[in-house]
């Protein structure tokens, strides 16, 4: 069945360097990829999305790229501050039905 | 903009009992979902409507598991009987079709079934 994985499920990072994580999807049809932040005890919320016509996407310290071909993608967080400690999901889709399957989810930690 | 709304924001269950949550999603989103999510894990999708129709619903253990949405806005989940492994936080979603800037989630109900 469809199926995203993600990687690491962990990540400490010291203040002001970067992060990166990655993803890989099963779906070739899947044509649409946004990440989502969720901080302890709240909701999920979208940070950023790409789709597949496009193979970077950057939004101040945040970045996504995909590779179609290699059926994955990734999120680079640059100059990472202690409020981007959170876990963060990536999730693939379709933009035409709206149905998203997510990942596992990344834990990242900066420490000042 | 008002947000995804749902309640009860908490619910703690005997197994084998009953339990339903409530959403009422953004306003104009004719597309809502409900997401699974136990606790260290990513949110799983359960079900999916389009205005009143259900889109998906391949995930929903529909021996326990019902959701309906009768007029194309509110949505109820229910769950029939309870069982341990439901212990989870609900999360509901809501997007425009054709989503521009992808689905957008309530706060979530968190359950516990004891």
């Amino acid at each position: 069945g469809e199926n995203v994985e993600q990687h690491p499920s962990t990540l400490s990072v010291q203040e002001g360097d970067s992060a990166v994580i990655k993803c890989t999807y099963s779906d070739s049809a899947s044509n649409y990829f946004p990440w989502y932040k969720q901080e302890l005890g709240k909701r999920p919320q979208l940070i950023i999305d790409i789709r597949s016509n496009v193979g970077e996407k950057k939004d101040q310290r945040i970045a996504v790229t995909l590779n179609k071909t290699a059926k994955h993608f990734s999120l680079h967080i640059t100059e990472t501050q202690p409020e981007d400690s959170a876990v963060y999901f990536c999730a693939a889709g379709s933009s035409n039905t709206g149905k998203l399957i997510f990942g596992q989810g990344t834990t990242l930690q900066v420490k000042p | 903009e008002a947000g995804v709304a749902q309640s009860p924001r908490y619910k703690i269950i005997e197994k084998r009992q009953s339990v339903a949550f409530w959403c009422n999603p953004i306003s104009g989103h004719a597309t809502l979902y409900w997401y699974q999510q136990i606790l260290g894990q990513g949110p799983k999708l359960l079900i999916q409507f389009q205005n009143n129709g259900v889109v998906d619903d391949s995930q929903l253990p529909k021996d326990r598991f019902s959701a309906e949405r009768l007029k194309g806005v509110d949505s109820t989940l229910k769950i029939q009987p309870a069982k341990l492994e439901d212990s989870a936080v609900y999360l509901c979603a809501s997007s425009v079709p054709r989503q521009k800037r992808g689905a957008f989630f309530g706060q979530g109900t968190r359950l516990t079934v004891v």
